[in-house]
This record gives C-alpha cells, sequence and structure tokens, in this order.
C-alpha cells in the first residue's frame, strides 16, 4: 500500500525557473524526509522534518512539514541542471521502525 | 561516498534461483535496512534489523529472508525468483532504529531475472 502520494511525477522546466513538490497522505507521519537519487545511485537525504508546521530552509531548497503532519511540500528557487534528478518523500511511522515512501517526483531542469 | 558497501553491483539469474545480496553498514551503525526499488517507482521497505535482530518488516515475501550478522553486515537471500523480483536493491543503514534518524543509502544491487 502506498501510503504517500508525491506530485507531480514528472516535471521538466528551464533553468531559473520555481518549482513545487508536494507529498500527501492520509497518515501522520513521526517525521518526514526528502531524499534525492541520481540515476544508478542510492538516495542522498536532503532534509528530515519532525515539528508540525515546520520550515526548513536549505540554500535554494525549501522544505514544509503540514500542520497535522500529514503532508509535505518541496520548493526550488531559480532550479539549476544539478537539481535533476528523483526527488523521494518517505514519512516515518509512528513505530519508529518504518519508513513509507512516496513514488517519486522525477526532475529535469534544462539548461 | 555514504559509507555503506553492497555486493555485487549487478547480479543477472534466471527465475527460480536463489541469490543473495550483501550490505555493509557504516561503521558505527547498528540498524540496518533493506528496500526494494523497481524502474521508475519509489523504495519498498522490506525489512529492517538491528544490532542482529529483527526490528521491522515491510512489504517482504515469503520467499525473501535477511539477517544481520555479529560484525553487522546483513544479507538479503531471495529464493525462487521470479521475473518480477528484477529491481534495485537498496541497503541503508543508521545509528539508532528510528526517531528521524537519518539512513545512508548504498549504491544498490541491480537484479536482473531472465
Amino acid at each position: 500500500t502506498q501510503l504517500l502520494e508525491q506530485s507531480p511525477q514528472f516535471l521538466s522546466i528551464q533553468e531559473g525557473e520555481n518549482l513545487t513538490v508536494y507529498c500527501n497522505s492520509s497518515s501522520v507521519f513521526s517525521s518526514l524526509q526528502w531524499y534525492r537519487q541520481e540515476p544508478g545511485e542510492g538516495p542522498v537525504l536532503l532534509v528530515t522534518v519532525v515539528t508540525g508546521g515546520e520550515v526548513k530552509k536549505l540554500k535554494r531548497l525549501t522544505f514544509q512539514f503540514g500542520d497535522a503532519r500529514k503532508d509535505s511540500s518541496l520548493h526550488i528557487t531559480a532550479a539549476q541542471p544539478g537539481d535533476t534528478g528523483l526527488y523521494l518523500c518517505a514519512g516515518e511511522g509512528n513505530n519508529f521502525n518504518k519508513f513509507y515512501f512516496g513514488s517519486g517526483t522525477k526532475l529535469n531542469v534544462k539548461p | 561516498d555514504s559509507g555503506v558497501t553492497q555486493t555485487p553491483k549487478h547480479l543477472i539469474t534466471a527465475t527460480g534461483q536463489r541469490v543473495t545480496l550483501r550490505c555493509s553498514p557504516r561503521s558505527g551503525d547498528l540498524s540496518v535496512y533493506w528496500y526494494q526499488q523497481s524502474l521508475d517507482q519509489g523504495l519498498q521497505f522490506l525489512i529492517q534489523y538491528y544490532n542482529g535482530e529483527e526490528r521491522a518488516k515491510g512489504n517482504i515475501l515469503e520467499r525473501f529472508s535477511a539477517q544481520q550478522f555479529p560484525d553487522l553486515h546483513s544479507e538479503l537471500n531471495l529464493s525462487s525468483l521470479e521475473l518480477g523480483d528484477s529491481a534495485l536493491y537498496f541497503c541503508a543503514s543508521s545509528v539508532d532504529p528510528g526517531g528521524g534518524d537519518e539512513q545512508f543509502f548504498g549504491p544498490g544491487t541491480r537484479l536482473t531475472v531472465l
């Protein structure tokens, strides 16, 4: 069962544009993580959000955890070709031992 | 380099066969997770071990099994392989078993079942 839904599934934009990726669920999560994965490699953690309503910034990336801890968003400002990759959100279940991954958003930033 | 190693990198085998995937966690990490990623899909959590003991189970088939050894490396055994088992298998490790702890992923093993 896929508990986390990500949208959009695919996104192709020009360098310099802004974008937002969404991660939604009907379940409450203890924490939520965002990863970026490049072809042929394992996912790399970008951020972990724990508190409802929390906002974290990582250079041009802004992450927000919903107040109810059921959803999250990732906003990228002035996207660059180096941002190209598969972005995955992962929610940690309340038993702290299971991570549920979304199906990902494949981002392509064209120069 | 995450510090997590996985072998082999690629594996090609036939239906009905059995294979073993190996993972060495980062130095100091006690927890190991196994995930399956099919083409263009997110990761499906299979199983987690912490300090040698099974901690959590996800969508792991009965044909699959895993264990974590005293030196903390882990093996994922896949038997009676089917075409649909073709996927990337990732291992991740963390210091603690949960609580928002960061997981570090290995480079994965690409399994192709013909």
